[in-house]
């Protein structure tokens, strides 16, 4: 059963930094690119980063670009955020996700972990 | 940016009854459309990917239709369990963008 668990979330200061990680098991890890997508309280969902298969090729939204910086060890299975000069507005859920098929960043994602929760607050 | 806008906002449907849920691209993404699921204190799930194929595990009422900018996502009797907010996503163009949600409730 593929199983992807969050953590690293919790409350910093804006401007402060935070380094979230996704834990997966179940599959062929560097096999499939990986998504991080955030859902602010009571609103929709934000796809937030992506990176692929082998590390090599990574995409931000505008939103995080410049603050965010995604990665991965494939020899831990295991998927980072590493977010830097946070604000209010990046106060969310966030959830990990790995998409359906292997060797393509084109599809969708399938299935998501449980989230973990960053607040940033003074 | 892709603009995915779904309708209704809030959809009012009793038990049993046929679900229509719709979602426009503000340009075309081919088939490059999916639909999750998500219900309270839960993280989203996987409904249909490609415009109308199903996800592992998901029951024959879901089915989803269109391509380039018109999409829809039908539940044909709605379940108890179906109750919840349903989310398109476009993956083919970056940023991969989301729409903003109908909430599918019991009337």
């Amino acid at each position: 059963e593929v199983q992807l668990v969050e953590s690293g979330g919790g409350v910093v200061q804006p401007g402060g930094s935070l380094r979230l990680s996704c834990a997966a098991s179940g599959f062929t890890f560097d096999d499939y690119a990986m998504h991080w997508v955030r859902q602010a309280p009571g609103k929709g969902l934000e796809w937030v980063s992506l990176i692929s298969g082998d590390g090599g090729s990574t995409y931000y939204a505008d939103s995080v670009k410049g603050r965010f910086t995604i990665s991965r060890d494939n020899s831990k299975n295991s998927l980072y955020l590493q977010m830097n000069s946070l604000r209010t507005e990046d106060t969310a859920l966030y959830y990990c996700a790995k998409v359906v098929e292997m060797a393509t960043i084109w599809v969708a994602l399938d299935p998501w972990g449980q989230g973990t929760l960053v607040t940033v607050s003074s | 940016e892709i603009v995915m806008t779904q309708s209704p906002a809030t959809l009012s449907v009793s038990p049993g009854e046929r679900a229509t849920l719709s979602c426009r691209a503000s340009q075309s993404v081919s088939s490059n459309l999916a639909w999750y699921q998500q219900k309270p204190g839960q993280a989203p799930r996987l409904l249909i990917y490609g415009a109308s194929t199903r996800a592992t595990g998901i029951p024959a009422r879901f089915s989803g239709s269109g391509s380039g900018t018109e999409f829809t996502l039908t539940i044909s009797s709605l379940q108890s369990e179906d109750f919840a907010v349903y989310y398109c996503q476009q993956y083919n163009n970056w940023p991969q963008t989301f729409g903003q949600g109908t909430k599918l409730e019991i009337k």
